[in-house]
C-alpha cells in the first residue's frame, strides 16, 4: 500500500525566493501534519490539519511559512522569501481520525530543503 | 529550550548484546512517550510506546520503561541486530489540550556492529 509521498525529494534554492513542498497522505488518513528537522536538531512541529477544522499554524516560525490542505488529501506548504536558516528537512505526516496520541503517525521521506 | 533530551549523539554495540537508548523530558505535563526509528533518506518510523500510567511496555525485542519521577525514559534492544542500526527519537505529547503535537529529541545514531 501508499505511504506518505512528498515532492520534491530535494530543493535547492537561492535566498529570497518562494518554495512550495507537497505532501500526499496515506488515504484515509484525516490528520495531516508537519514538521522540520534541522541538522542536529530534532523534529519541530509545524502546522495541523484535520478534516475541515481549523489548522494548528502554532508551530510556523514565522510569517513566511503558511500551508494550506485540500479536503482530506494533498497539503501544500509554502515558504516566502527562503533564508539560509530555513534549509531543513521538512517531513510530512498522516494519521487516522481526529487528533489522538493513539493515532500513530506516519511519515513520509521528507523534501531537503537547501537554501543557498 | 529543550523539552525532550537524548544526550547521546551515538551508541555502537556488538550484536546479540542488549542496546540501551536513553530520553529525558522536563514538561510534566507530558503523558505519552513514543519511540520512533529512521534509517537515512526515510521518514520516521513508529516503534513503541508507553502511557504514563504504566512504567513498561514491552514489544518482542523492544522493551520501553518510564521512569516517571526522574522523568526519564529508555528503550531497551534485546537482542541488538545489525539491522537495528538507525537513529532513535524520543518523542512526547500531552501538553494540554493539543496533544497531537509530538516533541522530539535529537535522536541517537545506534550501530549495532556484526
Amino acid at each position: 500500500g501508499a505511504g506518505v509521498s512528498q515532492s520534491p525529494s530535494n530543493k535547492v534554492t537561492e535566498k529570497g525566493k518562494d518554495v512550495e513542498l507537497r505532501c500526499d497522505p496515506i488515504s484515509g488518513h484525516t490528520a495531516l501534519y508537519w514538521y522540520r528537522q534541522r541538522l542536529g536538531q530534532g523534529l519541530e512541529f509545524l502546522i495541523y490539519f484535520q478534516g475541515n477544522s481549523a489548522p494548528d499554524k502554532s508551530g510556523l516560525p514565522s510569517d513566511r511559512f503558511s500551508a494550506e490542505r485540500t479536503g482530506e488529501s494533498v497539503s501544500t506548504l509554502t515558504i516566502q522569501r527562503t533564508q539560509q536558516e530555513d534549509s531543513a528537512v521538512y517531513l510530512c505526516a498522516s494519521s487516522l481520525a481526529r487528533a489522538s496520541i493513539y493515532n500513530e503517525q506516519f511519515f513520509g521521506p521528507g523534501t531537503r530543503l537547501t537554501v543557498l | 529550550d529543550q523539552q525532550v533530551k537524548q544526550n547521546s549523539p551515538s551508541l555502537s554495540v556488538q550484536e546479540g548484546r542488549i542496546s540501551i537508548l536513553n530520553c529525558d523530558y522536563t514538561n510534566s505535563m507530558f503523558d505519552y512517550f513514543l519511540w520512533y526509528k529512521k534509517y537515512p533518506a526515510e521518514g520516521p518510523t513508529f516503534l513503541i510506546s508507553i502511557s504514563s500510567i504504566k512504567d513498561k511496555n514491552e514489544d518482542g525485542r523492544f522493551t520501553v520503561f518510564l521512569n516517571k519521577s526522574a522523568k526519564h525514559l529508555s528503550l531497551h534492544i534485546v537482542p541488538s541486530q545489525p539491522g537495528d542500526s538507525a537513529v532513535y527519537f524520543c518523542a512526547a505529547s500531552g501538553d494540554g489540550g493539543s496533544n497531537y503535537k509530538l516533541t522530539f529529541g535529537k535522536g541517537t545514531l545506534l550501530t549495532v556492529n556484526p
